[in-house]
């Protein structure tokens, strides 16, 4: 089946920095998301990205299809932006194909 | 707003009970999924439904684990003669239709543990 790498696993910022998040996947697919999944265990929808590139304030991603990876830009970060990061791909059914995530733990 | 819910938000019980958690959709998505989730990992797919079919199962979905969506609704998932492995975060999610076009929003989940 369709393999999603997160890079990195851990990540630790002080606040204002910023900061890349990468996902590599191994197959074409229909469908790809960002999550944010706060310490309440809440999974919050950030990007539907299959291609192409959009910004939503500090946040932005680009998914290039034809290499397979997409990239989550966080700027300016602020502590409220901790927790786990997911891509997450469909590639046919509809069902999604997680990563492990990355931690990110942003510091007063 | 009336985004995906999940009841009850904790459940805790003792090996060997069964457990019913209800996933309540956005109204107007057909696609239902329930996803499961354990510590330090990401969710990984149990189940889906469109309308009231299921039409795809994880082997994760053992014979203790069953789904329903009767009235292409909301939907239960039940686990029979729990096992301290169940202990995990169950999630669902809906979609209207699939493929492109089509992103999937979670609910805030149902955090079972088992004693």
């Amino acid at each position: 089946g369709i393999q999603v790498e997160q890079s990195p696993p851990d990540l630790i910022l002080q606040e204002g920095a910023n900061s890349t998040l990468r996902c590599n996947f191994s197959d074409s697919v229909n469908n790809l998301q960002w999550f944010h999944q706060n310490p309440w265990g809440q999974l919050i929808n950030l990007f539907y990205i299959p291609s192409g590139t959009k910004q939503n304030g500090r946040l932005s991603a680009t998914t290039v299809a034809t290499e397979r990876y997409s990239l989550l830009y966080i700027s300016s970060s602020q502590t409220t932006d901790s927790g786990v990061y997911f891509c997450a791909v469909e590639k046919t059914g509809g069902k999604l194909i997680f990563g492990q995530g990355t931690e990110l733990s942003v510091k007063p | 707003d009336t985004g995906v819910s999940q009841n009850p938000r904790h459940k805790i019980t003792k090996r060997g009970q069964n457990v019913t958690f209800r996933c309540d959709p956005i109204s107007e998505h057909n696609r239902l999924y329930w996803y499961r989730q354990t510590l330090g990992q990401g969710p990984e797919f149990l189940t889906y439904f469109q309308n009231e079919a299921q039409l795809e199962k994880s082997r994760l979905l053992s014979d203790r684990f069953s789904a329903e969506r009767p009235k292409g609704s909301f939907s239960t998932l039940e686990i029979q003669r729990t096992e301290q492995g169940d202990s995990a975060m169950y999630l669902c999610a809906s979609s209207q239709g699939h493929g492109v076009g089509q992103p999937q929003h979670f609910g805030d989940g149902t955090r079972l543990s088992i004693l």
